[in-house]
C-alpha cells in the first residue's frame, strides 16, 4: 500500500493568487496523478506527472495554469496559477499500484474568493 | 477509451430499505472495479474493489460483484442507515490507463 501526505488540507485565496499544494508518497512510484472535483462534480484528471519529463496534461487543462513540478519518485506539487472563483475545487492527488490499487491523498479544498 | 456509466442520482431512501445503484463500464483488457464513497465534507475513501471477473467486493454491509458478461458493477446494500448518506463513485482502472476512471457519482440520502 502507499500513503500519501497532501497539504494543505484547505485554503482560502484571493484571486489572481497562486496555490502551491504538495503531494509526498511514503514510497517510490512512477506515476502521479492530479485531480480536481468541482463542487458537486465528479473527477476529473488534470495531468499525469512522471518524474524528469513534462506532465501530460488532460484535455482542457494547460501547463500554464496548472504547472506540475516532479523532482523525484516520491513527491510533486500542483500549482493553481491566477485563480479565480471558477477554480475553487477540491484538488486530489493519486497514485497507483499495478492494475489493482488506487491510493489518494486527503485532498486539499480550494475556495477562491 | 474506458468509461464508467453510473446511475444518475440523486437517490433518497428510508432507513433499512434495500440499495442498488448501478455501474456498468467500457474498458480495453480486464480492468479493475472499485466503489468509492464521499461522506458530507470529507475527502474520497475506498468502499470496496474488485479485480477480476466474478469476484465480489464487500465492505460495511455494501456488496458489489463484478460481471464481465454484462461489463456491470452494481453497488447493493439490504438495509441502508442514515449514516449511510453520501455521494457514491464508480471507477475502474486499466491497465493501459493506469489512472482511475471515475462515474459522475450519485449522491444518496437516507430519512429515518
Amino acid at each position: 500500500s502507499a500513503v500519501i501526505s497532501q497539504k494543505p488540507s484547505r485554503d482560502i485565496c484571493q484571486r489572481g493568487t497562486s496555490l502551491t499544494i504538495q503531494c509526498q508518497v511514503d514510497s517510490q512510484v512512477t506515476m502521479m496523478f492530479w485531480y480536481r472535483q468541482q463542487p458537486g462534480q465528479s473527477l476529473t484528471l488534470i495531468a499525469t506527472a512522471n518524474q524528469g519529463s513534462e506532465a501530460t496534461y488532460e484535455s482542457g487543462f494547460v501547463i500554464d495554469k496548472f504547472p506540475i513540478s516532479r523532482p523525484n519518485l516520491t513527491f510533486s506539487t500542483l500549482t493553481v496559477s491566477n485563480m479565480s472563483p471558477e477554480d475553487s475545487s477540491i484538488y486530489l492527488c493519486s497514485v497507483t499500484a499495478g492494475e489493482t490499487e488506487a491510493f489518494f491523498g486527503q485532498g486539499t479544498r480550494l475556495t477562491v474568493v | 477509451g474506458n468509461s464508467v456509466t453510473q446511475m444518475e442520482g440523486p437517490v433518497t431512501l428510508s432507513e433499512e430499505a434495500f440499495l442498488t445503484i448501478n455501474c456498468t463500464y467500457t474498458a480495453t483488457g480486464y480492468p479493475s472495479l472499485f466503489w468509492y464513497v464521499q461522506y458530507p465534507g470529507e475527502g474520497l475513501q475506498l468502499l470496496l474493489k474488485a479485480t477480476k471477473a466474478d469476484d465480489k467486493g464487500s465492505n460495511k454491509g455494501f456488496e458489489a460483484t463484478y460481471r464481465k458478461e454484462t461489463t456491470s458493477f452494481h453497488l447493493e446494500k439490504g438495509s441502508v442507515q442514515v449514516s449511510d448518506s453520501a455521494v457514491y463513485f464508480c471507477a475502474l482502472l486499466s491497465g493501459s490507463a493506469r489512472q482511475l476512471t471515475f462515474g459522475s457519482g450519485t449522491q444518496l440520502t437516507v430519512l429515518p
